[in-house]
C-alpha cells in the first residue's frame, strides 16, 4: 500500500505549457507539503497545507499554484512552464503539523523535464 | 531561522567499516532533528529522528545518530557499512512550533565491496 502517491512519475513537456502533478496520501495525515529538488539535489519547501489551509508559501513564482480539495490530496499546478522549472517535485505528508516532532513522509517524486 | 550543514559532499568507506555522516544545525529554540536516505530515482525514506530524551537514537537498517547539544551536531552512524547503504543522505531540522523541515545539502555515501 503506497502511503504518499504522486502522479505522474515522469513528465516531459514543452516550454509555455501548463501541467499538474497530483498527490494523495492514505495515512490520515492533516498536513501535506510540496518540496522541490533541483539538479544539485538540494531540497526546498514550496508549500504546505494543514487541513486544506495554506500554512507555508515560500518564495515561489506565482505560476505555481497548489490546490487542496481535501486533506488527503494536494495538487500542484504549474502555468507557463520554463526551462528552470525542470526538477523533481516531492509531495509529502505528516500528522497534525503543530507537533514539530512529527515525521514527514515523502512520495516517490515526479520528474519534470521542460524542453 | 533554522539551518542545517552537512560538511561533506561525499563519504567513501569499505564494506564492513564504520560509517559516519556529519550534520550540524542551527535553530533558535530546541531542535527536532531527522535523517533521511534517498536511493537513485526514489523518494526520501525516513531513517530516524531526535525529539527529546536519550541523545543516542536508533533507527532503521542499523543506523543510529547521536545528538550533541554543545556541539550542535547530529551525526549519523552505522557500525558496519554495507554496499547497499550507498545512497544520498539528508539531515533535516525543524524548530519548535514550526511546520517547515529544512534540509541540508546532502551527503553521497559510497560503500565499496
Amino acid at each position: 500500500d503506497t502511503a504518499v502517491s504522486q502522479t505522474p512519475k515522469y513528465l516531459v513537456t514543452q516550454m509555455g505549457n501548463d501541467k499538474s502533478i497530483k498527490c494523495e496520501q492514505n495515512l490520515g495525515h492533516d498536513t501535506m507539503y510540496w518540496y522541490k529538488q533541483d539538479s544539485k539535489k538540494f531540497l526546498k519547501i514550496m508549500f504546505s497545507y494543514n487541513n486544506k489551509e495554506l500554512i507555508i508559501n515560500e518564495t515561489v513564482p506565482n505560476r505555481f499554484s497548489p490546490k487542496s480539495p481535501d486533506k488527503a490530496h494536494l495538487n500542484l499546478h504549474i502555468n507557463s512552464l520554463e526551462l528552470g522549472d525542470s526538477a523533481v517535485y516531492f509531495c509529502a505528508s505528516s500528522p497534525k503539523g503543530t507537533a514539530s516532532g512529527n515525521t514527514i513522509y515523502f512520495g516517490e517524486g515526479s520528474w519534470l523535464t521542460v524542453v | 531561522a533554522q539551518s542545517v550543514a552537512q560538511p561533506e559532499d561525499q563519504v567513501n568507506v569499505a564494506e564492513g567499516n564504520p560509517l559516519t555522516v556529519k550534520c550540524t544545525y542551527s535553530v533558535s529554540g530546541n531542535p527536532y532533528l531527522f535523517w533521511y536516505v534517498q536511493y537513485p530515482n526514489r523518494g526520501l525514506q525516513f531513517l530516524l529522528k531526535y525529539i527529546t530524551g536519550d541523545n543516542l537514537v536508533k533507527g532503521s537498517y542499523g543506523f543510529e545518530a547521536e545528538f550533541n547539544k554543545s556541539q550542535t551536531s547530529f551525526h549519523l552512524k552505522k557500525p558496519s557499512a554495507l554496499v547497499s547503504d550507498s545512497a544520498l543522505y539528508f539531515c533535516a531540522v525543524r524548530d519548535v512550533g514550526d511546520y517547515k523541515l529544512s534540509f541540508g545539502a546532502g551527503t553521497t555515501v559510497t560503500v565499496r565491496a
